[in-house]
């Protein structure tokens, strides 16, 4: 069965600075979709950052970078030079696998990190 | 930049009534899905929905609640009687084409659903 892990529920970070959360996932589908998600306090779910299982780089969106190591099963967010506004929950995600006929696309969440930038 | 418009933003309801949570999905994607996430919870799946049929739902999704899109443009999700631990924030999400790698799912704002 799939399945994500963020094992940090919290993390501080200075303003300025950069901070790495942690994803690790669990599939046994050769293809697959990771995610983030950004929920600021007000409750949208906002993405931020897409990587494939078969991408050759690690993406990169802006301020955000996704350190992808796939032999270990693991698709950290980076967010560079925090700033205030990046204060709430990040999500890590992942689609099913697209390599069968039933596959709908669906999302699996992790429990998510909750980012507390400080001035 | 389009997006995925949900209402209402908060709906109250009582125990044992019926709600109809809305949706106007991105005008040209197909796929769409309803989520949901208890207070302080990770988001679960509920349903996705494509060619105006079910093609998966989880364990939530039972007999209380169905899916319709009447009318070519907004997507439903009913609950027939509520009860309290259906109190969550509801989230609404589609996508163009689910053979597509990269294939983002964009949410709406979500409606936050409480139950007296």
């Amino acid at each position: 069965a799939q399945k994500i892990t963020q094992t940090q529920p919290g993390m501080f970070v200075q303003e300025k600075e950069a901070v790495t959360l942690d994803c690790t996932y669990d599939t046994s589908d050769p293809s697959y979709g990771l995610f983030w998600y950004k929920q600021p306090s007000s409750g949208e779910m906002i993405f931020l950052i897409y990587q494939g299982s078969y991408d050759q780089q690690n993406a990169t969106e802006g301020r955000y970078s996704l350190n992808f190591q796939k032999a270990r099963k693991s698709a950290n967010l980076v967010i560079s030079a925090s700033q205030l506004g990046d204060s709430a929950m990040y999500f890590c995600a992942m689609r099913e696998a697209l390599n069968y006929g039933g596959a709908t696309n669906k999302l699996i969440f992790g429990t998510g990190t909750l980012l507390a930038v400080q001035p | 930049e389009p997006e995925v418009t949900q209402t209402p933003s908060h709906q109250v309801t009582q125990m044992g009534q019926e709600v109809i949570l809305r949706c106007v999905p991105i005008s040209n994607h197909l796929y769409f899905y309803w989520y949901r996430q208890i207070l302080g919870q990770k988001v679960e799946f509920l349903v996705s929905f494509y060619n105006n049929e079910i093609s998966e739902k989880s364990e939530i999704f039972d007999d209380q609640f169905s899916v319709e899109r009447p009318d070519g443009s907004n997507f439903t999700l009913k609950i027939r009687s509520t009860k309290l631990e259906d109190s969550a924030m509801y989230f609404c999400a589609s996508i163009r084409d689910r053979v597509l790698t990269k294939n983002i799912q964009y949410f709406g704002a979500g409606t936050r659903l409480s139950v007296l």
